[in-house]
Order: structure tokens, then sequence, then C-alpha cells
């Protein structure tokens, strides 16, 4: 079946570290990939997607690109804040199919 | 002006009991969604009404009803609740069944006693 992989958390970094956070997708056909992020207390919030391979996503210094070849769709952000502080959840969904696929989730904590 | 509201926000309960959490979108949306987080945060749909109409419906309990009156509400409605169900309850809604482009309430968490 569908499903996505993130990759295990807490992960931890200084203030304007380099951050990624791998995400693998199993799928048959072609998925829309999508970054959510959740700030402590929230709900999600979308923060980037991508629909179809090569495509790169962006959002607040944060990027990720649809790789077809080795089924990834990392999240990355040259220079980490405090602020950034959060869940990082990788989802999938396909266009006909409608259900949105999380991966686990990964925790991020940026210390100033 | 919120645009996927919940209520309550907080609810602690007995086991055995019955409770609903409400959700409402402002949004014009045409689906909503119920989604489940324990307590390592992995998120499970629930269920997905479209248009008022039951669209998916995972493996939960009998004891979990939604209900849609309209298409800006999807209530959820738990009964002889168990210890098990203690969870955050997300709502969401988008703009059709198709995209994964969905727009979160603050959820709703329930502690079962």
């Amino acid at each position: 079946g569908n499903s996505v992989t993130q990759m295990e958390g807490p992960v931890t970094l200084s203030e304007e570290a380099f951050l990624t956070i791998n995400c693998t997708y199993t799928a048959t056909g072609y998925p829309s990939l999508f970054w959510y992020v959740q700030y402590p207390g929230e709900g999600l919030q979308l923060l980037l997607k991508a629909t179809k391979a090569d495509d790169k996503g962006s959002n607040k210094g944060f990027e990720a690109t649809y790789r077809k070849e080795t089924t990834s769709f990392h999240l990355e952000k040259g220079s980490v804040q405090v602020s950034d502080s959060a869940v990082y959840f990788c989802a999938l969904v396909y266009n006909q199919g409608g259900k949105l696929i999380f991966g686990q989730g990964t925790e991020l904590s940026v210390k100033p | 002006d919120t645009a996927v509201s919940q209520t309550p926000k907080y609810l602690v309960t007995q086991m055995g009991n019955d409770k609903s959490i409400k959700c409402e979108q402002n949004l014009g949306h045409d689906t909503m969604y119920w989604y489940k987080q324990d307590s390592k945060k992995f998120l499970k749909i629930m269920f997905s009404y479209n248009n008022k109409e039951l669209i998916i419906n995972e493996t939960v309990p009998n004891r979990f009803s939604p209900k849609s009156p309209d298409k800006a509400h999807l209530n959820l409605h738990i009964n002889s609740l168990e210890l098990g169900d203690s969870a955050v309850y997300f709502c969401a809604s988008s703009h059709d069944s198709h995209t994964g482009e969905l727009f979160f309430g603050e959820g709703s968490r329930l502690t079962v006693l």
C-alpha cells in the first residue's frame, strides 16, 4: 500500500544550522507530495507542496524537491530559527484518491 | 475569523461516557475530515465527508459516529468512551476531496479517565 516514512526525531539543532528532514514514500503512480508543520498546541498547517516529478516546493525558507527516481521529498532549510521548532509531517495524496497519508512526524527543536 | 473551529478544545471525562466534538468551517469548502493524533504524534484519518456524504470511513470502532448536518459542519460523537480513545482529535477541511491541501482546526484534546 501507499506509505510515507520520515526520519526519526527529535532533531535538535542550534540556531542558523542547516536542516534536512528525510522523507521517502512508497506508492504506485504519481502522488502529490506535501510538508505540513505543527507548532506546539496548534493544528497542522500546509508548509509546501509539489505535484509532479522535479517540482520544487518552497515557503518561509524551506524547500523540498519531488524526486521520482529516489521516491523522496526531503525538507531543507539553510538557516533555522528558534521559531522553526515544531513537528514536521511529510504526506502524500493521489489526485484521484483524496486520502492524505501522513508520515509519523519529525520533531525539530532549535536552540538559541 | 477562525477558518476551522472545533469545540471543545479540552475534554476530560470518565470511561463509559458519551461525548461530542463539534467542528465548523467558514471557508466554503466541500470536504471535511476527522483525524486522530495519538501521544506519539501519529496522525490517522478517521472519516471524510464531501458535501454531507461520507466518502472515507477508516477502520474505526462503531462507537465513533460522524454527523454532517450541512457542508460547513462535521461533528464527531463518541459512545462508551474507553481509555484508548484519549488523543487529540483534529477536524480539517479542503476545497474538494482530491486535494491534499487541508486546513486544520486547533484540535480537541480528549482525556478519558
